[in-house]
């Protein structure tokens, strides 16, 4: 079974750019979520799609930051203007199940290294 | 907000010594913690998990032992080996969020053969 597969693997890019991540969850999870993890920090959730709705964009740092999961199927996070803070490595995860049972594994996939010049 | 700290940030072994890595949680309702490894290269990967109503979990040479009273999770890995060494990150899944897991900041293992 292929696990969560991620897009680009490396991105670098300057100032006031613009990238677009892409996700592919492991096929029949409905869950899919983005976090990231700025160089030494925590892993810091960003937000969680249940197929094509977002459930929770408590974690996107502005509104430079846009998701998307049309379908229901891969995602996109698109960064615009991109800014030297928004470096970091960010990280895909799906998972199966429904809010009722929240325990299943969250499975990750490689992760995209931005970096911001 | 929720947090999780995480201890040491960086722990160098000896092979076939014993490491140990803790976490400690604000949310006392949290009921679900995992634990991720990430070798380098690699994605985060989930070596164990733990939920609130047990108090050790164990699977071959490593082990999760939770102390609710305390909000402290730690991870236990014996005889350990060179392939052990990667970054570690414990977790929590907190009561108020939907299924969001909240990580720490993750701890550097050098297993020295």
């Amino acid at each position: 079974e292929a696990g969560v597969t991620q897009f680009p693997s490396h991105s670098v890019i300057e100032k006031g750019q613009t990238v677009t991540l892409r996700c592919d969850p492991i096929s029949g999870h409905d869950n899919l979520y983005w976090y990231r993890r700025v160089m030494g920090k925590e892993i810091k959730f960003l937000l969680h799609f249940v197929k094509e709705s977002k459930q929770d964009e408590s974690g996107m740092p502005n509104n430079r930051f846009l998701a998307e999961r049309t379908g229901g199927t891969y995602s996109t996070l698109k960064v615009q203007p991109a800014e030297l803070e928004d470096s970091g490595v960010y990280f895909c995860a799906s998972s199966q199940g429904s809010l009722q049972r929240p325990y299943n594994e969250q499975f990750f996939g490689p992760g995209t290294r931005l970096t911001v010049l | 907000g929720e947090n999780v700290e995480q201890h040491p940030s960086t722990l160098s072994v000896q092979e076939g010594d014993s490491a140990v890595i803790k976490c400690t949680y604000s949310d006392s309702a949290s009921n679900y913690f995992p634990w991720y490894k990430q070798e380098l290269g690699k994605r985060p990967q989930l070596i164990i998990d733990i939920r609130s109503n047990v108090g050790e979990k164990k699977d071959q040479r490593i082990a999760v032992t939770l102390n609710k009273t305390a909000k402290h999770f730690s991870l236990h890995i014996t005889e350990t080996q060179p392939e052990d060494s990667a970054v570690y990150f414990c977790a929590a899944l907190f009561s108020g969020s939907a299924r969001q897991l909240t990580f720490g900041s993750g701890t550097q293992l050098t297993v020295l053969p």
